[in-house]
């Protein structure tokens, strides 16, 4: 256990709905980061927030969203999901300092 | 921008052989430098990382890696491969500023240990 919680580990969904994807940090970590990792893409860095506040992003689709809440758990809002959008979303969570990233098992979103 | 490179995406190898798995970096900054390893339908757990100081960085497992400045490379290596070593490497580099942070992954390599 990485100390990193995402739930749910699978979710299969039709093209076109929304679903909402869940992280809980290490306990302590202010930061957290969302990335995709499909076969064709790689990982692909989405956004990371932090304490609260979006700090960087990436490449995010402008159909998919973010946000951390005051306990520091995230959420990762996808809609019109397509096809394409199938992938395993991760989440990461970190301290302050140059340091690396602690990630969750992952969220395997199938798209049908 | 920063960027990285991994120069193999399939690597084979026999069991109790050593191996190296490549990785070049292009960053105008300075570097922080990280391996994780993904094994199989699991998340990515950190192998090793370099911030500062000694260029010999020594991991989990066994591994080890290598900052060649001059070379832009962080190469990882284990003298002796175990079969449970089978999984997806990825070397990173993060950049960070401030509270804004981006760890930038490689296009990954698969180690396969053989028999």
């Amino acid at each position: 256990d990485s100390g990193v919680t995402q739930t749910p580990k699978h979710l299969i969904t039709a093209t076109g709905q929304r679903v909402t994807l869940r992280c809980s940090p290490r306990s302590g970590d202010l930061s957290v980061y969302w990335y995709q990792q499909s076969l064709d893409q790689g990982l692909q860095f989405l956004i990371q927030y932090y304490n609260g506040e979006e700090r960087a992003k990436g490449n995010i689709l402008e159909r998919f969203s973010a946000q951390q809440f005051p306990d520091l758990h995230s959420e990762l809002n996808l809609s019109s999901l397509e096809l394409g959008d199938s992938a395993l979303y991760f989440c990461a969570s970190s301290g302050q300092g140059a340091d690396g990233y602690t990630f969750g098992s992952g969220t395997r979103l199938t798209v049908v | 921008a920063q960027s990285v490179t991994q120069l193999d995406s399939q690597v084979p190898v026999f069991e109790e052989a050593p191996v190296e798995l490549r990785c070049n970096y292009s960053s105008s900054v300075s570097v922080y430098l990280f391996w994780y390893v993904q094994y199989p339908n699991q998340g990515l757990q950190l192998l090793l990382k370099y911030l500062s100081g000694s260029t010999l960085v020594k991991g989990i497992n066994g591994f080890e890696a290598e900052f060649n400045k001059s070379q832009t490379s962080f190469h990882l290596r284990k003298p002796s491969v175990h079969i449970s070593d089978t999984a997806e490497y990825f070397c990173a580099v993060l950049i960070s500023s401030g509270s804004a942070r981006q760890l930038t992954f490689g296009s990954g390599t698969q180690l396969t240990v053989l028999p």
